[in-house]
């Protein structure tokens, strides 16, 4: 079945690096999607990976991907407040996205 | 262009009352799908369409309908109004095939069923 999981919540100091983690089942997922969520809005794409990468940088996003363990990782460096936000992983299965159930990150000072 | 709009932002039902959700997108994209989310389980799928008089079920499609009569618009509707049905709505269009294009979200509507 398609199942995709992530940890509820993260918190981090102002300027570290966060670290968000995903697991997925479906090994035939050919796109893996990192989407944020600030409050009261809609779902804003952040970066995406193919399946035959193991990594992909964006500015301060680094994205890895362990495809033999079906893990997904986002890593954000220097962390700012404005990053606080739900932060979904979604992999792509056939036409369709399957979400996490999104990591709540909180930045404090 | 506009994106995806959804009307309302909000919405107050009684149990058993029926409205309709409304999602149009100006980007001529084919693809368009219905979310809930609700806190703790991400974002489900409830209907999808893959074009203009095609739909299909996602996830969780038990108390909804949809139609696509049009490419613009996808409308979601609750025939009856459950309790279980509180949550916030997502409408999403991309393009075919999902490639590293993304879907594109509207903002949204809050749901509380009474």
């Amino acid at each position: 079945g398609e199942d995709v999981e992530q940890s509820l919540f993260l918190s981090v100091r102002e300027g570290d690096s966060s670290v968000i983690n995903c697991t997925y089942t479906d090994s035939s997922s050919t796109y893996l999607y990192w989407y944020k969520q600030e409050p009261g809005a809609g779902l804003q794409l952040l970066t995406y990976i193919f399946s035959n990468m193991d990594m992909k940088q964006d500015q301060r996003l680094t994205v890895l991907l362990n495809k033999k363990d079906k893990h997904l990782s986002l890593r954000i460096a220097d962390t700012q407040t404005g990053d606080s936000a739900i932060y979904f992983c979604a992999e792509k299965v056939t036409d369709k996205l399957i979400f996490g159930t999104g990591t709540r990150l909180q930045v404090f000072p | 262009n506009a994106g995806v709009t959804q009307t309302p932002k909000f919405q107050v039902l009684k149990t058993g009352q029926s409205m309709t959700l409304q999602c149009a997108q100006d980007m001529n994209h084919e693809y368009m799908s219905w979310y809930r989310q609700d806190p703790g389980m991400g974002l489900r799928l409830i209907h999808y369409s893959v074009g203009a008089g095609i739909t299909d079920q996602g996830e969780v499609p038990n108390g909804y309908n949809v139609s696509r009569s049009t490419t613009e618009d996808f409308p979601l509707r609750l025939l009856s109004a459950a309790p279980s049905q509180t949550s916030v709505y997502f409408c999403a269009s991309n393009p075919p095939g999902l490639r590293g294009e993304t879907q594109y979200f509207g903002p949204g509507t809050r749901l509380l069923v009474l």
